[in-house]
């Protein structure tokens, strides 16, 4: 079957703009991860989704991160005004219910410049 | 702060020869172990995991070793292929904490022909 899907794959963009980035779980998958990886910072949490709680948004960086799931599906990752620290690769994972196994897309490469 | 240190930073091995991983944490929440492979260009992908409740785990030529009184745990690559050339994280995460995965830095492996 399909696995988790992310896109775009690159995005480049000019310091102060915003961007959107998506992520598409695989089908029936209630929980949601965001994490970036990044040279200086490693792999880090984001924020997760689960079903129709509320997100636990403790692993954003900074209030200019936000993120929304809408239909319990399709996740969308904000960055507004971005800045050159936010450029590293986004990843999303998808989980299936009481599993703990996560299901990594391919990413999105993020260059602010 | 990074909650799972991992070692070493990069390793060369011949092929069909044994790569090894370590891993170490200081949360003893933490309940699920798993170890994933990145491509370049790619996701991470799970390769093993492990729980507490047992102290090794075998698929194929991957092995876990778990040492809960000693809060280490490492990968076995036994047989090295040049196509197991790539980037291993270790990572822990708990029930309790939703299963969001912390991660060690990395390792490079590099299996020369």
């Amino acid at each position: 079957g399909a696995g988790v899907s992310q896109s775009p794959s690159n995005k480049v963009t000019e310091k102060g703009k915003d961007v959107e980035l998506r992520c598409d779980p695989i089908s029936g998958h209630t929980a949601l991860y965001w994490y970036r990886q990044s040279l200086g910072q490693g792999l880090e949490f984001l924020i997760y989704f689960q079903g129709n709680s509320a997100p636990d948004k403790s692993g954003l960086p900074s209030d200019r991160f936000s993120a929304e799931r809408t239909g319990g599906s399709v996740s969308t990752l904000t960055i507004q005004r971005t800045q050159q620290e936010d450029s590293a690769v986004y990843l999303c994972a998808s989980s299936p219910w009481s599993d703990n196994e996560q299901f990594f897309g391919p990413g999105t490469r993020l260059t602010v410049l | 702060q990074q909650q799972v240190k991992q070692s070493p930073q990069s390793l060369i091995v011949q092929k069909g020869g044994i790569s090894i991983i370590n891993c170490a944490y200081e949360n003893t929440a933490f309940d699920y172990f798993p170890w994933y492979q990145q491509f370049p260009g790619k996701g991470p992908a799970l390769l093993i995991a492990i729980r507490p409740d047992v102290s090794e785990k075998k698929e194929g030529r991957f092995t876990i070793s778990f040492n809960k009184s000693a809060k280490q745990f490492s990968l076995h690559i036994m047989d090295s292929q040049p196509g197991d050339s790539a980037t291993y994280f270790c990572a822990a995460s708990s029930r309790s904490n939703d299963y969001k995965l912390s991660f060690g830095a990395g390792t490079t492996v590099t299996v020369r022909a």
